[in-house]
């Protein structure tokens, strides 16, 4: 089974600022079968980038996405108010599995 | 306008089986561009994902619960079901019904809202 390891657990951040959060496979999952989740309080996850850098439909293009490997990384760059939540990683190559999350907190 | 419903007991008794329905609707459940998961989370826990099934009624589990599971799919009623037998109290969570898009794979891109499983006597 594929690990990811998502950093750091929490990020502390102001509007305006810009977030940049890491994920780590335990091993390669290619360059195209990593996605990225937000998930407020209360509500399902929705997903912000899939194939690692490519956005979903009627995502913001302040959230990118980029990596290969077992490096990637999914940058906010300015913070918004309704982008306080958390995030979670996702690969699809083996199986798939999810990171524990990273919460972007103000 | 898609939407995912998912129904079925909120609570079940250990040694058990959980039984979930997702009522699709917005499009066909028949349309081969998708495909239809189950995936949960434990009240404070990491997302785990169960498996997913095509309209042809292919299958692929998470192989830590592929003794316990059954995903189907009933295309007359536009919906896809989830069985798990066996519970525990580690099988309490939030399970979510999911549709899968295709990008190199299979990927989950839209949720329903979930539904709360508790294994309790």
């Amino acid at each position: 089974e594929i690990v990811l390891t998502q950093s750091p657990g929490t990020l502390s951040l102001s509007p305006g600022e810009r977030a940049t959060l890491s994920c780590r496979a335990s091993q390669s999952v290619g360059s195209s079968y990593l996605a990225w989740y937000q998930q407020k309080p209360g509500q399902a996850p929705r997903v912000l980038m899939y194939g690692t850098s490519i956005r979903a439909t009627g995502i913001p293009d302040r959230f990118s996405g980029s990596g290969s490997g077992t490096d990637f990384t999914l940058t906010i760059s300015r913070l918004e108010p309704e982008d306080f939540a958390v995030y979670y990683c996702q690969q699809y190559a083996s199986s798939w599995t999810f990171g524990q999350g990273t919460k972007v907190e103000i | 306008q898609l939407q995912l419903q998912e129904s079925g007991s909120g609570l079940v008794k250990p040694s058990e089986t959980l039984s979930l329905t997702c009522a699709v609707s917005g499009v066909s459940i028949s349309n081969g561009g998708y495909s239809w998961s189950w995936i949960r989370q434990p009240p404070g826990k990491d997302l785990e994902w169960i498996g997913y099934i095509y309209h042809s009624g292919s299958t692929s589990y998470n192989p830590s619960l592929k003794s316990r599971v059954t995903i189907s799919v009933d295309t007359s009623k536009n919906q896809f079901s989830l069985r798990l037998t066996s519970v525990t109290a580690a099988d309490t969570a939030m399970y979510y019904c999911v549709r899968n898009s295709y990008s190199t794979s299979w990927y989950p891109d839209y949720w329903g809202q979930g539904t709360l499983v508790t294994v309790s006597s």
